[in-house]
């Protein structure tokens, strides 16, 4: 099946850092997401992406559709100890197909 | 305000044993999800169901059955259970009107199969 490769795994950074992960495929998505778990719940939607190029904002959190269409970018400025947990993508062909989850990067804050 | 609910949260089984997860939404969306999360993994898609007496195989269905009798519920059963199951097990569902992006997710699982 088709597969999302997310980096970096993991990244340790200090307060008021800014962070900046992506996600890739080799095949063309129609619809980019990025989500967020925080330690012992369940993902929730931080940004959604419809158009090639399009740049989004919510927060401190910007995310940009790639030219391509096969890849996404997710940066956060100024980052707080509560953005620590797992980042997910997520990409979508169309609306009949399920979602196509990244691995993850898994982002932890130094006070 | 519930949202999507899980029970159990946490559960420990013996390798051979059944069990079935429950998934509880009151949001009235048609289409509910059941995921698995492994350490360096992410999250993969075990079933989904795109309406009520509705289900299809994901990514990683074997060893798992589901059931969608009421609309608002969505069951995930394990007949044998296996140590390859410990896993950390997530239920979604989304808006009617398709694979909507905006999955709303329960708050997890955590099943260990000794």
């Amino acid at each position: 099946g088709q597969q999302l490769n997310q980096s970096p795994q993991s990244m340790f950074i200090q307060e008021g850092e800014d962070v900046s992960m992506n996600c890739t495929s080799s095949s063309i998505f129609n619809t980019w997401l990025w989500y967020k778990q925080d330690p012992g719940e369940g993902p929730v939607l931080l940004i959604a992406l419809y158009k090639a190029g399009e740049l989004t904002s919510n927060g401190r959190l910007t995310a940009q559709f790639g030219i391509t269409r096969k890849d996404s970018f997710l940066n956060i400025s100024a980052s707080i100890p509560r953005d620590v947990g797992i980042y997910f993508c997520a990409g979508q062909n169309s609306g009949n197909t399920p979602l196509v989850f990244g691995k993850g990067t898994r982002l932890s804050v130094i006070a | 305000n519930a949202g999507v609910t899980q029970t159990p949260k946490f559960r420990v089984l013996k390798t051979g044993q059944s069990m079935t997860l429950l998934c509880a939404q009151d949001m009235n969306h048609e289409y509910m999800y059941w995921y698995r999360q492994d350490p360096g993994m992410g999250l993969r898609l075990i079933h989904y169901s795109v309406g009520e007496g509705t289900t299809a195989k994901g990514e990683v269905p074997d060893g798992y059955n589901v059931s969608r009798l009421k609309k608002q519920n969505f069951l995930l059963g394990l007949e044998s259970a296996a140590p390859s199951q410990t896993s950390v097990y997530f239920c979604a569902s989304s808006y009617p009107g398709g694979f909507n992006e905006k999955l709303f997710f329960g708050s997890g699982t955590q099943l260990s199969v000794l």
